[in-house]
């Protein structure tokens, strides 16, 4: 199985701060890397497919990059509502994998 | 707008039943593959099992195998979970997704969720 790991596992930040998120992936994934949103008591939400391309009605402040092994998800001009949990998840093979999560909290 | 909501998860007896039900709109279900993920109390996303669009072809985790089984009513636009044999370990709040494949593939929309919990 393909193992993921995300850092920082936490972090804080303030409205407005810039945010990014690093996940890695134990063996090449191509670009099928997917990062998801996840806030306190809702299921996730899909953010970026495919490393880097933006979900309908996702803000243009969210972007995701990288291919291979290490992706990054960025997060420009953090707002109130982006405090929440952070997911990335390989679609290369079967079983599916996800990160730990990244919490981003308010500073 | 697709939605998914799931419904079924209880208080069950470890080695009980469960039978988890996800009734999906907005979408021509039979197209989709479905998905299953669990989260455990406090942790992160783990995948369970997958259906691909007529029902013919299901993937689960090892750690499942044997025990649950993944089925889908196409007629009804409905997605089930079968889990026998249950342990402590498998206490999460259990997540329907949809599947979509475009070049990759990633699980939007994801539902509510339906919490298991396996305890004496």
């Amino acid at each position: 199985d393909i193992q993921m790991t995300q850092s920082p596992s936490s972090l804080s930040a303030s409205v407005g701060d810039r945010v990014t998120i690093t996940c890695r992936a134990s063996q090449r994934i191509s670009n099928f890397l997917n990062w998801y949103q996840q806030k306190a008591g809702e299921g996730p939400k899909l953010l970026i497919y495919s490393a880097s391309n933006l979900q309908n009605g996702v803000p243009a402040r969210f972007s995701g990059s990288g291919s291979g092994t290490d992706f990054t998800l960025t997060i420009s001009n953090v707002q109130s509502g982006d405090f929440a949990t952070y997911y990335c998840q390989q679609s290369y093979s079967t079983p599916n994998t996800f990160g730990p999560g990244t919490k981003v909290d308010v500073k | 707008e697709a939605q998914l909501v799931e419904s079924g998860g209880g208080l069950v007896q470890p080695g009980g039943s469960l039978r988890l039900s996800c009734a999906a709109s907005g979408f021509t279900f039979s197209r989709y593959w479905m998905t299953w993920v669990r989260q455990a109390p406090g942790k992160g996303l783990e995948w369970v099992a997958n259906i691909n669009h007529d029902g013919g072809d299901q993937y689960y985790l090892e750690s499942v195998k044997g025990r649950f089984t993944i089925s889908r009513d196409n007629a009804k636009n409905s997605l089930v979970l079968q889990m026998n044999t249950l342990r402590a370990e498998d206490t999460a709040i259990y997540y329907c997704t949809r599947r979509v494949a475009n070049g990759g593939d990633w699980f939007d929309p994801w539902g509510q969720g339906t919490l298991v919990t396996v305890s004496s």
